[in-house]
């Protein structure tokens, strides 16, 4: 059955500084993967989409990397802000009708 | 705001009673999930609707549950005789027919069984 490692529960980082976050997946092939935010009692808000032939995706101050030789995604937030603490979730396609997420890691940006 | 509603927003019932959960998803989109979330984890798939059909079913939906879509709108989540194991976060989400794979959610609702 499907994976996915999220790479830790909580991450905390300088204002201003670069947060990185993992997914690492297994037993799978996704055509495509999204990661969310969430807030806390809030549903998750997408924010991303990468394809299995796309190495990159960027939107503002967010980017994503997608290898499908390592099974892993980066999500990367620059120049971050406090604004930017949340849960993040990668979630795969399953080629059914529905997404796979994974546990998420809670980022806190520090002032 | 245009966006997915659900009710009600949090609902505390004592074990045994059923409940029924409403989402009305974003007026164009013709596809509808129901995902369930507990505290620490991320959603996980429960069903699934195309327009009215209810296409798909995770194994994690027991028969105690059940779900509709009558008119291909808005869908219920019902819930037979609540079990404390039943208490977590229900999420809804809608997906565009031409861009299916981006899943808008609503806020949840927040079911604790006592």
């Amino acid at each position: 059955s499907q994976k996915i490692e999220q790479n830790s529960e909580a991450l905390n980082i300088q204002e201003g500084k670069t947060a990185t976050l993992t997914c690492n997946y297994t037993n799978y092939s996704p055509a495509y993967l999204q990661w969310y935010r969430q807030d806390p009692g809030r549903g998750p808000v997408f924010l991303l989409l990468i394809r299995e032939n796309e190495k990159e995706k960027r939107k503002e101050r967010l980017k994503v990397t997608f290898d499908t030789t390592l099974k892993q995604s980066l999500f990367h937030i620059t120049a971050s802000q406090p604004a930017d603490s949340a849960t993040y979730l990668c979630a795969l396609e399953t080629g059914a009708n529905n997404l796979f997420f994974g546990t998420g890691t809670r980022l806190t940006v520090i002032p | 705001d245009t966006g997915v509603s659900q009710d009600p927003r949090h609902k505390i019932t004592k074990r045994g009673q059923n409940v029924t959960f409403r989402c009305d998803p974003i007026s164009e989109h013709n596809r509808l999930y129901w995902y369930r979330q507990t505290l620490g984890q991320g959603p996980e798939f429960l069903t699934y609707f195309q327009n009215e059909a209810q296409l798909e079913k995770s194994r994690l939906l027991s028969d105690r549950f059940s779900a509709e879509r009558p008119k291909g709108s808005f869908s219920t989540l019902e819930i037979q005789r609540t079990e404390q194991g039943d208490s977590a976060m229900y999420l809804c989400a809608s997906s565009f027919r031409r861009s299916q794979e981006t899943q808008y959610f609503g806020p949840g609702t927040r079911l604790l069984v006592l």
